[in-house]
């Protein structure tokens, strides 16, 4: 199994300039996180999905980034505009919220540099 | 509200040297408590969580609820376990330290 996949591993634009991020869970995986982080600091979160529904997007900075995820499955974060701080490597995971082990597995990053 | 600390941003041992990487959280409620674990150019990946009580790679970690702490420990540091370590807490969400390097000398 490939794991949770994100796409791409890196991007790099100016600023001003939209971009977009993808990510694929891991099948029947029904928790979906966002991370930033930013160089030497923990992960931070962005947004968490429970199925469908955004339960969880208060860290969001809702006046550029955006994230859906359409039919509980894959999703897209957005930014628009990029800003210069907002180069980071951005992290997807996912888990299974249920009853039982509940770890969270992380997708390898997509390394965004805004110039 | 949810908080994790991990107080050194580096730790440097030797080889077969004791290891103590240190955690303490903020949770009202009963948490979840893990430790992931990312090696050079790899993904963050889970090494282990409190409520298997086990050991991974030598690594274990127990739950002082007193204390609010969960420590990651090793009696004898491998160079291979050099890495970036990162405590995280399950309440709500998911939510992580700012990590600790952890280098081993050979």
């Amino acid at each position: 199994e490939a794991g949770v996949v994100q796409s791409p591993r890196y991007k790099i634009i100016e600023k001003k300039q939209p971009v977009a991020f993808w990510c694929n869970p891991i099948s029947g995986h029904n928790t979906l996180y966002w991370y930033r982080q930013n160089l030497g600091q923990g992960p931070e979160l962005l947004i968490r999905y429970e199925n469908e529904e955004a339960v969880d997007d208060s860290q969001l900075p809702k006046d550029r980034f955006s994230a859906e995820r359409l039919k509980g499955v894959d999703s897209t974060l957005k930014i628009q505009p990029a800003e210069l701080g907002d180069s980071a490597v951005y992290l997807c995971a996912s888990s299974f919220s249920g009853t039982g082990l509940t770890e969270a597995f992380f997708g390898q990053g997509t390394r965004l540099t805004v110039v | 509200a949810q908080r994790v600390t991990q107080p050194e941003k580096l730790l440097s041992v030797f080889k077969g040297a004791p290891v103590e990487l240190k955690c303490n959280y903020s949770y009202s409620g009963s948490p979840e408590l893990f430790w992931y674990v990312q090696y050079s150019r790899q993904r963050l990946q889970l090494l282990l969580r409190h409520i298997s009580r086990e050991s991974i790679k030598g690594f274990t970690a127990d739950l002082n609820k007193g204390e609010t702490s969960f420590h990651l420990k090793k009696p004898f540091a491998q160079e291979e376990d050099s890495a970036m370590y990162y405590c995280a807490l399950r309440g709500a969400a998911l939510i992580f330290g700012t990590g600790t390097r952890l280098q081993v000398f050979p």
